[in-house]
């Protein structure tokens, strides 16, 4: 079936550290992948995706390319920032599919 | 403003008494879903919608129900809570099948003591 790995938080950074979130997928057709982002006490934000092989979303100086040699979709970031605070959705779907199947959340706190 | 909204956007009820979360979206999406968010499991889909009178379960639909009488609102309805259906809730919408992008509320953390 189709799911998402990403790896477990709670992660913690100085500012302007360097940021990478695991993600890794299983899918039985050719999927898109997206990564949400949820601030706090609110909901699910698209922050970014890639709809094929080898595509890159950014965002918001976030990126994440679509790895089908390695089924991964890891996020990165160069500089975090303080209101980078969140946690963060690895999903996907496949194309006509009536589900997005998310990753468990991994939350970030980016200290001063 | 584009938005879907959710109330009420915290709720603590009884075991057995029903309750009735809306959402309602000013998009003219298709698509609706209903979410539940658990710590360590992410979010999990209950129901869908993929238009107005036509819905289907997602992978946790046990206890829920939902209506589309109108395209715009789609409520989740729980006949009789129990204390496992204690868990947030989100509401979310896209155009159609083909449209991967959705739009989440802002949740409704829900209580069953």
């Amino acid at each position: 079936g189709d799911s998402v790995t990403q790896m477990e938080g709670p992660v913690t950074l100085s500012e302007e550290a360097f940021l990478t979130i695991n993600c890794t997928y299983t899918a039985t057709g050719y999927p898109s992948l997206f990564w949400y982002v949820q601030y706090p006490g609110e909901g699910l934000q698209l922050l970014l995706k890639a709809t094929k092989a080898d595509d890159k979303g950014s965002n918001k100086g976030f990126e994440a390319t679509y790895r089908k040699e390695t089924t991964s979709f890891h996020l990165e970031k160069g500089s975090v920032q303080v209101s980078d605070s969140a946690v963060y959705f690895c999903a996907l779907t496949v194309t006509g599919a009536n589900n997005l199947f998310f990753g468990t959340g991994t939350r970030l706190t980016v200290i001063p | 403003e584009a938005q879907v909204t959710q109330n009420p956007r915290y709720l603590i009820t009884v075991t057995g008494k029903k309750l009735t979360v809306t959402c309602s979206q000013n998009m003219n999406h298709e698509y609706m879903s209903w979410y539940r968010q658990d710590p360590g499991l992410g979010l999990r889909q209950i129901y869908y919608s993929m238009n107005v009178e036509v819905t289907d379960k997602g992978d946790v639909p046990e206890g829920y129900k939902v209506s589309r009488k109108e395209k715009r609102n789609f409520p989740l309805i729980l006949e009789s809570p129990s204390p496992n259906q204690t868990s947030l809730y989100f509401c979310a919408s896209r155009g159609d099948r083909l449209v991967y992008e959705q739009y989440f509320g802002p949740g409704t953390r829900l209580t069953v003591t």
